[in-house]
């Protein structure tokens, strides 16, 4: 079945310094969302990717999807110690609007 | 305000004994589901149901029930048969089609003792 991979696994950056989070898939994805969960929270949606090579903007986070839809990443320039959580990307599976995510990017910020 | 409300937010159960998960949403949603987090981990899909009276098993349905009587609930059975239920139990739930994101409540963790 589709597997969604994430590296690296834990991240710990220094306040200001910048932070980049892979995510892979065996497949073919129609489309890629990312989430975040603050530490003992939930994950909230950040956003959607459709489109091969599509880049998309939130203030200091950027998101990319690859040419060939098979992997994406999430970077963020200048952490703040709020950017704290763990960041996991999903991919679609059959024919539904059933997910599989990935094993998520822990990021740790120091101030 | 809308949102999906999970409840209880703790939940201790005896070895062999059966719990029942609420997850009630506002949102008009017509998709739910339930997934499992163990601690360090992603999240595993259990039971999803796209309509009324409807539900599939996801990738670790074993020792699991669901029920969808009502567009607005979609509870969670975690069974005696369910060999290692102590995990973060979240529920979710999105519109119908394959582009929008999902809506999750804040959880239920549950501890076997």
């Amino acid at each position: 079945g589709q597997q969604v991979m994430q590296i690296p696994q834990y991240q710990h950056v220094q306040e200001g310094e910048d932070f980049t989070t892979y995510c892979n898939s065996s497949t073919t994805l129609s489309n890629i969302q990312w989430y975040k969960q603050r530490p003992g929270g939930h994950p909230v949606f950040l956003i959607q990717l459709v489109k091969s090579g599509e880049v998309k903007k939130q203030k200091r986070l950027t998101f990319q999807f690859g040419e060939a839809k098979k992997n994406s990443s999430l970077h963020i320039t200048a952490t703040q110690t709020t950017d704290v959580g763990t960041y996991f990307c999903a991919g679609l599976r059959g024919a539904g609007n059933m997910l599989t995510f990935g094993g998520g990017t822990r990021l740790m910020v120091k101030p | 305000d809308g949102g999906i409300t999970q409840s209880p937010k703790y939940l201790f159960r005896k070895e062999g004994q059966n719990v029942t998960l609420s997850c009630e949403q506002n949102l008009n949603h017509d998709a739910m589901y339930w997934y499992r987090q163990d601690p360090g981990q992603g999240l595993r899909l259990i039971y999803y149901s796209q309509i009324v009276n409807d539900f599939q098993k996801g990738d670790i349905a074993e020792g699991y029930s669901v029920s969808r009587e009502k567009k607005e609930s979609f509870p969670l059975t975690v069974t005696s048969a369910q060999k290692n239920p102590t995990a973060f139990y979240l529920c979710a739930s999105s519109m119908q089609g394959r582009f929008y994101g999902y809506t999750f409540g804040s959880g239920t963790r549950l501890t076997v003792v």
